[in-house]
């Protein structure tokens, strides 16, 4: 089966731009957790839709938003682009909705911002 | 809320050595407890888990941690490292109870010197 997959693989920005970046998750899962992951540091939760609904919501600005559709794929939304938006960002997916189900990640995807 | 400490950055050690990298966690509630492992480039793969039950844990590739609630940690260990077990190791903790997202440490880099 495939894992789950993440585009694009890269991303170059400038500031003030918009970014989308996607996730596909692994099929049957129904829940997809998006985090951030700056340079040296471990990777930091943004949104968890579980059921094309927000379940969770971690401490980003409102330029940060997330949708899932009807097929349980994602995509992540960035508007006016800060050059502190550089990080890897993961996309994981998991069966369920609870802390306790196991959550597989993406490649990620690598955004910079110049 | 739940934060996690990792307290070494760095750990090098030499190949078919044991090793150990520390893991503690701070919660006013129960928790669930994980490891995972990151490859260069790669997302990340998860080495194992603390849901209930034994507190000692195996997981894949030979790792296994311990929870100790008394002290609050959830240490990694391997009796003896390979080279293919360079990377970066990070420790992350969720409340037991209601759905919350996974809060990561900062991370781990393991080193395996031959």
């Amino acid at each position: 089966d495939a894992g789950v997959t993440q585009s694009p693989t890269h991303l170059i920005k400038t500031r003030g731009q918009h970014v989308t970046l996607r996730c596909s998750p692994i099929s049957g899962h129904k829940s997809v957790s998006w985090y951030q992951q700056v340079l040296g540091q471990g990777p930091q939760f943004i949104f968890q839709y579980y059921e094309k609904e927000e379940r969770g919501r971690g401490n980003f600005p409102d330029r940060f938003s997330a949708r899932q559709f009807p097929n349980y794929s994602s995509e992540l939304n960035v508007n006016a682009l800060l050059l502190g938006d550089s990080a890897l960002y993961l996309c994981a997916s998991s069966w369920g909705g609870s802390s306790y189900n196991e959550q597989f990640f993406g490649p990620g995807t690598r955004l910079t911002v110049l | 809320a739940q934060s996690v400490t990792q307290l070494d950055s760095q750990v090098p050690v030499f190949e078919e050595a044991p090793v150990e990298l520390r893991c503690n966690y701070s919660s006013s509630v129960s928790v669930y407890l994980f490891w995972y492992v990151q490859y260069p480039n790669q997302g990340l793969q998860l080495l194992l888990k603390y849901l209930s039950g034994s507190t000692l844990v195996k997981g894949i590739n030979g790792f296994e941690a311990e929870f100790n609630k008394s002290q609050t940690s959830f240490h990694l260990r391997k009796p003896s490292v390979h080279i293919s077990d360079t990377a970066e190791y990070f420790c992350a903790v969720s409340a037991s109870s209601g759905n919350t997202p996974l809060v990561f440490g900062k991370g781990t880099r393991l080193s395996v010197i031959a």
